[in-house]
């Protein structure tokens, strides 16, 4: 069966300074992986996922099949990115959607 | 286009009731997906329909379940409701089974007292 492991809960982070929010799965085929996020008062919403190997809003995440890892990154922490994020793994085509128990990021000013 | 609309949007039950959670999906889309949502486990996957068929189930009790219209329209049943099935229960729709990109709806929150 799929996991999703988000190891933190919390990450707190200074504008300007970077942002590396963990994600780790075990499935022993080939996932697809997701980014969703949460804004304060929003409805979760796709944020990137690793196929497109796009960057959204600063954002970018590299999937390491090596280290089973989908770890999302940002250079430089806008106060606008504090929000809860849920990395996600899909197992096929036809499977659900798992999702990781989620990281708060909280960037001060 | 209008997003994924579910309601009510707040509800207080008391233990032992029944409720019922509706979903209507983005227009056009054919899946539909629930999730409880709690602080303390995320997002934990109810189940999901595809023109009207339960195509995947998740690791809950038979006390949830679901059901799927033509109109793709999804209703969630809880019964003999427990003080821990308080939670956020998130719908989701995509444009047919297995499409990658999930649309969230703004979830109902629901109470047990």
């Amino acid at each position: 069966a799929q996991r999703v492991t988000q190891p933190e809960k919390l990450l707190s982070v200074f504008k300007g300074a970077p942002v590396e929010l963990k994600c780790n799965y075990s499935y022993s085929g080939s996932p697809e992986l997701f980014w969703y996020v949460q804004y304060s008062r929003q409805r979760l919403q796709l944020l990137l996922r690793h196929i497109s190997r796009e960057s959204i809003k600063g954002f970018t995440a590299d999937l390491n099949k090596g280290e089973t890892s989908f770890h999302l990154k940002k250079p430089f922490a806008q106060e606008e990115d504090s929000a809860m994020y849920y990395c996600a793994l899909k197992a096929g085509a036809n499977s659900k959607l798992t999702f990781g128990k989620g990281i708060t990021l909280s960037v001060r000013p | 286009k209008a997003g994924v609309t579910q309601t009510p949007r707040y509800l207080i039950k008391t233990r032992g009731q029944q409720v019922t959670l509706s979903c209507s999906p983005i227009s056009g889309h054919r899946s539909v997906s629930w999730y409880q949502q709690t602080p303390g486990q995320g997002l934990q996957f109810l189940f999901e329909y595809f023109s009207e068929t339960q195509r995947n189930k998740g690791n809950f009790p038979g006390r949830f379940s679901g059901r799927q219209f033509s109109n793709s329209r999804s209703e969630m049943n809880v019964s003999t409701l427990e003080l821990g099935d308080s939670a956020l229960y998130l719908c989701a729709s995509s444009f047919v089974q297995g499409y990658t990109e999930a649309f969230f709806g703004q979830g109902t929150r629901l109470t047990v007292v």
